[in-house]
This record gives structure tokens, sequence and C-alpha cells, in this order.
């Protein structure tokens, strides 16, 4: 049973819109929630997260929405940029062993110029 | 400040050959350390990981073993390799004392591309 699902597999939008990838989750008892990023043969590296009694967490260009009680989270992606590009998993963890994350399949984001 | 590095970067090995990954971790004493697996098309699973040296508790039941016989270096072997033991392998380290971090959040290597054929 996949507790974390990231059903997009692929992305496309055009520089300057909007990017909004998706995740679903079934365990209700999940503390956080983690983006991460991903280049071609690199490892991935860390975008922003969100607590589990939050509902939005912004970033820059990057904003994070919870909804617990639809046990989704989203992350948008504004303006897109080329350099976006990139696979982008969803996460989530509890207090507890912090780094023992459950992650998604990942959703490849192009961004066309 | 701290970094990571695993090795090799690239591994193409024949079925029924071992296998030796290393990780270590510069700058940080004690972090927890994990070894993740990225299949084909897939998520990252989390393998192993590790709270101390000597200390490692394996996620699922698999060909796979680790061990940290340093306090920042983690091992990733196997005896005998199966063709689904083919992936992209990541190393992540994570220290709970630095207060800056979110929780959850990890640190990962550059990671190994193996293919068992």
């Amino acid at each position: 049973d996949q507790q974390v699902k990231q059903n997009s597999p692929s992305l496309s939008v055009q520089e300057g819109r909007i990017s909004i990838l998706n995740c679903d989750y079934t365990n209700s008892m999940f503390d956080y929630f983690l983006w991460y990023k991903k280049y071609p043969a690199e490892g991935p590296t860390f975008l922003i997260s969100i607590s589990s009694i939050k509902d939005k967490n912004e970033d820059g260009r990057f904003t994070v929405f919870l909804n617990k009680s639809a046990k989704h989270l989203s992350l948008h992606i504004v303006p897109s940029q080329p350099g976006d590009s990139a696979v982008y998993f969803c996460a989530a963890s509890f207090f507890t062993n912090a780094g023992k994350s459950t992650f998604g399949d990942g959703t490849t984001l192009t961004v066309k110029p | 400040s701290q970094t990571i590095h695993q090795w090799p970067a690239t591994l193409v090995q024949p079925v029924g050959s071992p296998l030796s990954l290393e990780c270590t971790v510069e700058g940080t004493s004690n972090p927890n350390l994990y070894w993740y697996r990225q299949a084909a098309g897939r998520g990252l699973q989390l393998l192993f990981y590790s709270v101390g040296i000597g200390q490692i508790s394996s996620e699922v039941p698999q060909n796979l073993s680790a061990s940290r016989p340093q306090d920042r270096q983690f091992i990733l072997s196997s005896k005998k390799l199966l063709l689904s033991d083919s992936g992209f392998y990541l190393c992540a380290w994570r220290d709970w004392r630095l207060g800056t971090l979110e929780p959850g959040e990890l640190f990962f290597g550059e990671g190994s591309r193996l293919t068992v054929l």
C-alpha cells in the first residue's frame, strides 16, 4: 500500500505560468510533508516543507498548500522558469526518526521557454 | 559545512557478483544515515537507516545489507546481486541537532547508478 501518491507522472507548463504539482497521502498521522527537487543523475535536494498543523507555507516562488481533510497537498511554483524543470518528489515523515520519509513516485516538470 | 559523497557513481555488475557502495559524510558527527533506492520511474524507497556506529535498521527484506563501521561511513553490500537490484542508490544524512533543519529534511549524496546484467 503506497502511503504517498503523486498521480501525475509528468507536467508541462509554459515559462512564466503557474506549475501545480499534486500529492495525496493515506496516513493522517504524518507530522510533516516535504518537497524535493531532483535533476538527472543527482541526489534530491530539499525544496520546501509544511507542518501538519499548518495549511500553507511560502518561500519565494514556491508555496505548499495542505488540505488535511482531503489528505492532499500541492506545490505551486509561480512564475515557472526553465530551470525549474526537474523531477519533484513529495515526501511525508513523522517527528520521531524524521529521516524515515515516505516518498511518492515523483512528477517530472517541464517548463518550456 | 557538511558534505556527503558516494562512490562509485556508476556500476555495471553481472548477476551473482558482490556489491559494495560506500558513503561518507564530512563536517558533522553522529549523524543519522540512510540508504534509499530509486527504481526506474518510481519514488525513493528507504532500505536501511542507522543512528550510530554498528546500529542498522532494515526497512524491507531484501538481498542487500548495510554496515556502519565508522561514525561517518555507511556501506551498502550484497553477496550475490539479482537483476532486481538494479536502480539508483542514494545515501542521505540528517543531524537532528542542527536547529536550522526542517523536520524530515535529508541531505542526499550524488547517487550511485547500479545496473545488474
